[in-house]
């Protein structure tokens, strides 16, 4: 099976400290996605990329949050001084980019823990 | 902007009975609609998508949508609810742009033996 796979699945850090999240799409997907659920709410959307262009962030994407995707394959997700509010699970979504009816195919989630 | 409401955040059903869950939307061009379930520690899975082909869309493991433009809904429903069923779901639709998806808050399904 080649979905989208997320690494880690878990991370528990401390306030202040800076993580990274890595996503890889599958394969010949164009676009990728990120989105942040909390619990009891439904995902909310991050940011995307078409390719290796970075398209749309939310306004949810504070300066502390950095995404990247080099050569348009795999993903990262960057937080800087995280806050307990940062806690959450982090999603991404890969799709082919060909419109509105896009299935998006989204990975297992990186749950964070913030202390 | 594109929005949807999920009404009811948990629904209860009998193993055997009907399953409906609830999904209204806003749009302010045609929708194109998504059900997607998340089983626990999983990521979420396309049930079944509107994309204007037809008003009634069959989807996975026997669930199915109607969709109505005069009544802006987008309910979900299986006639008959198996244990396997229990997880949460998620409406969601597209926005007009750039494809990105707005989710409802979800609705969790518990199956009653």
């Amino acid at each position: 099976d080649t979905g989208v796979s997320q690494n880690p699945r878990h991370k528990i850090t401390k306030r202040g400290q800076n993580v990274t999240f890595r996503c890889d799409p599958i394969s010949e997907h164009n676009r990728l996605y990120w989105y942040r659920q909390t619990l009891g709410q439904g995902p909310e959307f991050l940011t995307y990329f078409q390719n290796e262009a970075q398209l749309e962030k939310s306004r949810l994407l504070s300066d502390r949050f950095s995404a990247e995707r080099p050569k348009g394959s795999f993903s990262t997700l960057e937080i800087q001084r995280t806050e307990q509010g940062d806690s959450a699970m982090y999603l991404c979504a890969s799709s082919l980019g060909q419109g509105r009816t896009d299935t998006q195919y989204f990975g297992p989630g990186t749950r964070l823990t913030v202390l | 902007a594109q929005s949807v409401t999920q009404l009811g955040s948990h629904v209860s059903v009998s193993e055997g009975a009907l399953v409906l869950l609830r999904c209204n939307y806003s749009s302010s061009v045609p929708p194109y609609l998504f059900w997607y379930v998340q089983y626990p520690n999983q990521g979420l899975q396309l049930l079944l998508k509107y994309t204007s082909a037809a008003t009634l869309v069959k989807g996975i493991n026997g669930f199915e949508a109607e969709f109505k433009k005069s009544e802006t809904s987008f309910h979900l429903t299986k006639p008959s609810a198996h244990m396997s069923d229990a997880a949460e779901y998620f409406c969601a639709v597209s926005d007009s742009n750039d494809y990105k998806l707005s989710f409802g808050a979800g609705t969790t399904v518990t199956v009653r033996a």
